[in-house]
Order: structure tokens, then sequence, then C-alpha cells
């Protein structure tokens, strides 16, 4: 069957670091997305890894071991307005399909 | 570039009426078209997946009679909520990808039920 796991809330300090874990089992893979999503609006793109290793984009972050079905969203610096949910999503090889994780909510206190 | 435009944005109507939304490619032809929703504090839930000129392929569950779409062109997809119900009261989000590892969403619309 397709799963993905991450979990449901963490919280983290204004000007800290955090890590939100994804990991995945699903019968196809063709490339792995991490989503930004604020209340009441559509998910805004983050970041996408296809071969393993680590993909930096100024102060997000993005990891993939395709063996170990795992990534991870680092996130350096947080500010206020990172306070959002952070969804996980794995390609389906076969029909461009994205599987979802249910999301992350990540609360940033001052 | 990869713009993807959904109207509206808001829309509240009775109870057994049809409410058409649209999904829009502005800057690129989109090969395929997904269609999701969306309840409060949940993840997406795909409904559908819809290839321009063909067919839409539903998931388990979605009633294709109830959620009509159709993908005319490579920049236009619509989906029809037809005689809803306040149980269809829900957000729902296009999302637009022309086969790369470009996946554009719409900003999504908020359909209440009365």
């Amino acid at each position: 069957g397709q799963n993905i796991d991450q979990p449901t809330e963490m919280t983290a300090t204004e000007g800290a670091i955090v890590q939100i874990n994804c990991t995945y089992q699903t019968s196809g893979f063709n490339g792995l997305f991490w989503y930004q999503q604020h209340a009441g609006e559509a998910p805004t793109f983050l970041s996408y890894n296809v071969l393993d290793g680590l993909e930096e984009k100024g102060r997000f972050s993005s990891f993939l071991s395709r063996s170990k079905g795992y990534s991870y969203l680092l996130l350096k610096e947080l500010q206020m307005k990172d306070s959002a949910s952070y969804l996980c999503a794995v390609r389906d090889r076969s029909n461009y399909q994205l599987i979802w994780g249910a999301g992350t909510k990540l609360i940033i206190k001052p | 570039g990869a713009v993807v435009s959904q109207h509206p944005s808001r829309v509240i109507c009775k109870s057994g009426t049809s409410v058409k939304i649209e999904c829009r490619s502005l800057d690129f032809q989109a090969t395929t078209m997904f269609w999701y929703r969306q309840f409060p504090k949940q993840s997406l839930m795909l409904m559908a997946t819809s290839n321009e000129g063909s067919k839409a392929t539903y998931e388990q569950g979605v009633e294709k009679d109830k959620f009509l779409i159709n993908h005319a062109s490579l920049t236009l997809s619509t989906l029809t909520v037809t005689s809803a119900h306040p149980e269809d009261s829900s957000f729902y989000i296009c999302s637009a990808t022309r086969g790369e590892s470009v996946y554009t969403f719409g900003s999504g619309t908020r359909l209440t039920v009365v």
C-alpha cells in the first residue's frame, strides 16, 4: 500500500532550527516534494528531491534517502511567518499523481 | 512562470444548485490537472486526475456524476459540483503540471452550501 508518515504537530522557537521528518512506503517513486500551506490558502512549493542528498534553498533545506524511504525538511532562523502546515508528497512513477502526507503543523513561539 | 488561476475564490450556494469552479494555467500548457478537496485541519484529498481531451480518472469513493470534471483544453479544467448539499462544503483546490517536477496550485475555492 501507499503510506506517508509525518508528525502531526511540532513547536519551535523563533530564530531556532527545526527538522520535520517524512517517511514513505509507496509502490513507485519518482520524486519527493515539500509544500508549505498557511491556513485557508493553497499549498506553495518549497522543494523537490529525486536523488539522494541535501538540497539547500536559503533558509530551507530538504534531504532524501531513497533506500530508507526517508526525507526531512530543515528550516533555519525560524520566523513567525513560518507558522504553517508542511506537507510531504511522493510522486507516483506511472501517472504523475502526488501521494500526500497528512501534513505537519508547525507552531513558532516568540 | 507556472501560474494557475482558480476562481471563484469563495462561493455560497443554496442546497440543490450547481457550482462551477474554473482552473486555468496562465503561462504554460498543463497536460494534467488534479482536483483536491480539503476539510479543516486535514490534508489534501485527491478527487480526480484529468488529462486534456480525455475523461477524468476519479478516485475511489468520489462520485463522477456529482463532481463533473471537464478538461477541454491544455489551459482550462473545470469542476462542477452538481446538486450541492451542505456536506459538499469544503475547500477545493486544483493543481496543474506539464509533466516535469513542477506542480502549481490554484488559490483554492471555499464552497459553502446553505
